[in-house]
């Protein structure tokens, strides 16, 4: 069975750091594009980028270049996404998905909520 | 890319048939047939639908289809149930590993 199994939820201050993490176990990890979905509270969902494990191949949506790194490990089945200084603004829930093919998300990962609050 | 315009809400009687567009550019919907319907209920993740603009993954109900014309993909639940009451988003490529989602659609069972 495929999974993805996200970290659990976060509670940060402005301008702090932050590596959230999607573990793929049931299928081969490096063989599929993994993409990166936040869904602000009560808002619909908004696609960041995808990244390609088995050669780290990374994109990102234009408007999220910049704010945001994502990066896998193989060698554990892992894919994060990271901040390197929150704003207030990022509060969200973030999910990860697995690309069956082009625009098709088949597994999701139960998603992680991130609060950032002063 | 601007988010793909789906309408706020629709809504059916149980057994009804609903359908949801999603309209958007030459550059997205209109030029790929890489596009796909995710639906999600409260507090839950999305589950996939339909992609390839048609296409059912295992387990997904008949009454579930899509189609499109030219910029605008549609999603139609025939047979409409309970269980259906969820809100839908479709999603695009827009070419260069570059992706958009649908403003969403709340579906209400009458």
């Amino acid at each position: 069975e495929v999974q993805l199994v996200q970290s659990g939820a976060e509670v940060k201050k402005p301008g702090e750091s932050l590596k959230i993490s999607c573990k793929g176990s049931g299928y081969s990890f490096t063989n599929y594009w993994i993409g990166w979905v936040r869904q602000m509270p009560g808002k619909g969902l908004e696609w960041m980028g995808i990244i390609y494990p088995g050669a780290s191949d990374t994109r990102y949506s234009p408007s999220l270049q910049g704010q945001v790194t994502i990066s896998a490990d193989k060698s554990i089945n892992t894919a994060y996404l990271q901040w390197s200084s929150l704003k207030a603004s990022d509060t969200a829930i973030y999910y990860c998905a697995r690309l069956l093919s082009i625009a098709a998300c088949d597994s999701w990962g139960q998603g992680t909520l991130v609060t950032v609050s002063s | 890319q601007s988010a793909l315009t789906q309408p706020r809400s629709v809504s059916g009687s149980p057994g009804q048939s609903v359908t949801i567009s999603c309209t958007g550019t030459s550059s997205d919907v209109g030029g790929y047939k890489f596009v796909s319907w995710y639906q999600q209920h409260p507090g839950k993740a999305p589950k996939l639908m339909i992609y390839d603009v048609s296409e059912r993954p295992s387990g997904v109900p008949d009454r579930f289809s899509g189609s499109k014309s030219g910029n605008t993909a549609s999603l139609t639940i025939s047979g409409l149930q309970a269980e259906d009451e969820a809100d839908y988003y479709c999603c695009s490529y827009a070419g260069s590993y570059a992706y958009v989602f649908g403003t969403g659609t709340k579906v209400t069972v009458l």
